[in-house]
């Protein structure tokens, strides 16, 4: 079983600031099958990126993700308010990471 | 427009059951990998299950194999979890997913909104 790690577990940052999400895994990970995801308090889920580096239909370009093997990264290049939230990582339809919350300063 | 609509969440006592529901609507139902995910209070995802378009493979975390079962029926557009055994543990709101297999490497593109479920005395 893979397992997903994620760092910062909170990560504190002021608007228009850049945001930079890790996730390390256990073991090898193919691209094609990392994805992250944004959760805001009282909603579902929902997906911002597949295969490590594609962004979704609808996700702004400041959202981009990259790495291989078994280090990923999400980055937020400029915080708008509405990007503080949970972001998770997630392995092939299966394991997620533990989530990094991205908290306005 | 894609919809994932649970139901059949609530109260129940451990060692209970409850069969949860997902109806699914504005895609070919039967073309698609299924899912449930399920989120502790103020916890992380946790994925459950996922399920194969006809059925053929199931897949569960290890904490669930045994107790809960995935099925699916593709002519009413609906995907199932049954649940026995339930323990506190198994608190939370289960959410319910599409796997996108193909163009996106087994992401979850669309979710429902959720159900949530209670395992207390």
């Amino acid at each position: 079983e893979i397992v997903l790690t994620q760092s910062p577990g909170t990560l504190s940052l002021s608007p228009g600031e850049r945001a930079t999400l890790s996730c390390r895994a256990s073991q090898s990970v193919s691209s094609s099958y990392l994805a992250w995801y944004q959760q805001k308090p009282g909603q579902a889920p929902r997906l911002l990126i597949y295969g490590a580096s594609s962004r979704a239909t609808g996700i702004p370009d400041r959202f981009s993700g990259s790495g291989s093997g078994t280090d990923f990264t999400l980055t937020i290049s400029r915080l708008e308010p509405e990007d503080f939230a949970v972001y998770y990582c997630q392995q092939y339809g299966s394991s997620f990471g533990g989530g990094t919350k991205v908290e306005i300063k | 427009e894609v919809q994932l609509v649970e139901s059949g969440g609530g109260l129940v006592q451990p060692g209970g059951s409850l069969r949860l529901s997902c109806a699914a609507s504005g895609f070919t139902f039967s073309s698609y990998w299924m899912s449930w995910v399920r989120q502790a209070p103020g916890k992380g995802l946790e994925w459950v299950a996922n399920i194969k378009q006809d059925g053929s493979e199931k897949y569960y975390v290890d904490s669930v194999k045994g107790r809960f079962t995935i099925s699916r029926d593709n002519a009413k557009n609906s995907l199932y979890l049954q649940m026995n055994s339930l323990r506190a543990e198994d608190t939370a709101v289960y959410y319910c997913a599409r796997v996108e297999e193909i163009l996106k490497g087994g992401a979850f593109d669309y979710w429902g909104q959720g159900t949530l479920v209670t395992v207390s005395s």
